[in-house]
Formats: C-alpha cells, structure tokens, sequence
C-alpha cells in the first residue's frame, strides 16, 4: 500500500491569511489529485497534477507536485470563509488502478 | 454532469444481519470504488473494480465483499454487521485509467447496533 502524509492534520486560520497544507510520501506516484469536501458530501476534484515539477493555479489556490512525483503542496492566498473544508490529496501509483487518499487536512477560516 | 447515486444516505443495522449497500453511477465509467471514511483515518479503500465482473481489494477488504454484474452499478455488502462497521461508506467511480478524476456519491452513514 502506497501511503500519503498529509500535514497540517487540522488548520484555524483567520481571513484574508495565506496556508500551506502538504502531501508527502515516500512512494512514487503517476499522478496526484487535490480533493475538497464539505460535510455531508462526497470529495470533489479540485486539481490533478501529472508532471514533476508541475504548478497549477486555480484562482487563488496553487499546487505543486514535487519534482520526484512523490510529494505536492497546496497553497491558498487569501484565505476565504469559504474555504472552509476538509482538503484531501490522493494518488496513484504507476500500473495501478488504486486511488490512495491521504487522512486530509480540516481547514477553518474565521471571518 | 456525471452522477454517482448511493441508496441510501442513512442506515441503520442490527448486530449480524447482512446488509447490502449500492451504488449507481451514469457515465459507462470503468473503475469504481468502495470507500469508509472514519474521523481521523481519513478514506480508506475497501474494494475496487476496474471491469464488469473484475474486483479488486484494497487496504480494507476483511469483513465486505463486492458485486459488480453491470457495469453501471457496483455494490458492497457486509456478509455480517458489526459495530466495528459502523461509519460513513463512500462510492466513486472514474473513467478508465488512474489519472481521471473520481467522482463521488453523497455517502451512506451506516450505523450497526
């Protein structure tokens, strides 16, 4: 089993602060995916990233994959109330079909 | 939109029964995934299935088994509840290949007693 790390576990940020939250493994994985999920619902998909190296932006939120494909970072500027969710990364490794999630990290943004 | 269905948002089971828990998803994806999710173990994988007919298990199989006889549906079942059971069961499925994004149901709180 391929494991992922997420870190910070839990996160309390006041509005309008930047954050980092980390996905770090010691495997090699073909692609990583950023997931947010809200209570009461299911993950769904922010970003995928492919490339060592790649960054990605999505409005205010920027993503890295490491260049070794076995780490990736989340970064949000400007933290929203909005934002308010549990951020989930997962992978999977080369010649496989199983998607692995790491144990997310819960992010509060107070106004 | 793609749309991933669970029977049932919430379910609530004795101490030995067989439960069943479906899933229906509306886009011919390939793969599709059993998921618990537990506060602080984040979303473990139970089963998957790449094909009709074809399961795998994942880093949780003990205790569940999978049916997958059409392509569109993909059902989990817990041959005999236990309370260790008790959590939130999440279904998802993907095109083919690893790097597609997964879509998810709504979840089943499943709650044995």
């Amino acid at each position: 089993t391929q494991l992922l790390e997420q870190s910070p576990q839990f996160l309390s940020i006041q509005e309008g602060e930047n954050l980092t939250v980390y996905c770090n493994s010691s495997s090699v994985f073909s692609s990583l995916q950023w997931y947010r999920q809200e209570p009461g619902e299911g993950p769904v998909l922010l970003v995928t990233v492919v490339t060592g190296g790649e960054v990605k932006k999505l409005k205010r939120l920027t993503f890295q994959f490491g260049d070794a494909r076995k780490d990736s970072s989340l970064h949000i500027t400007a933290a929203q109330t909005g934002d308010t969710g549990l951020y989930l990364c997962a992978g999977t490794g080369a010649g496989s079909y199983q998607l692995t999630f790491g144990k997310g990290t819960k992010l509060s943004v107070i106004p | 939109d793609v749309k991933v269905t669970q029977s049932s948002r919430y379910l609530v089971k004795r101490t030995g029964e067989k439960v069943f828990l479906e899933c229906v998803q509306d886009m011919d994806h390939e793969n599709m995934f059993w998921y618990r999710q537990d506060p602080g173990l984040g979303l473990r994988l139970i089963y998957f299935s790449y094909d009709v007919k074809m399961k795998e298990k994942g880093d949780i199989p003990e205790g569940y088994s999978v049916s997958r006889e059409k392509k569109e549906r993909f059902s989990l079942i817990l041959e005999s509840a236990s309370t260790n059971q008790t959590s939130m069961y999440l279904c998802a499925s993907s095109l083919f290949g690893p790097d597609t994004e997964a879509f998810f149901g709504q979840g089943t709180r499943l709650t044995v007693v």
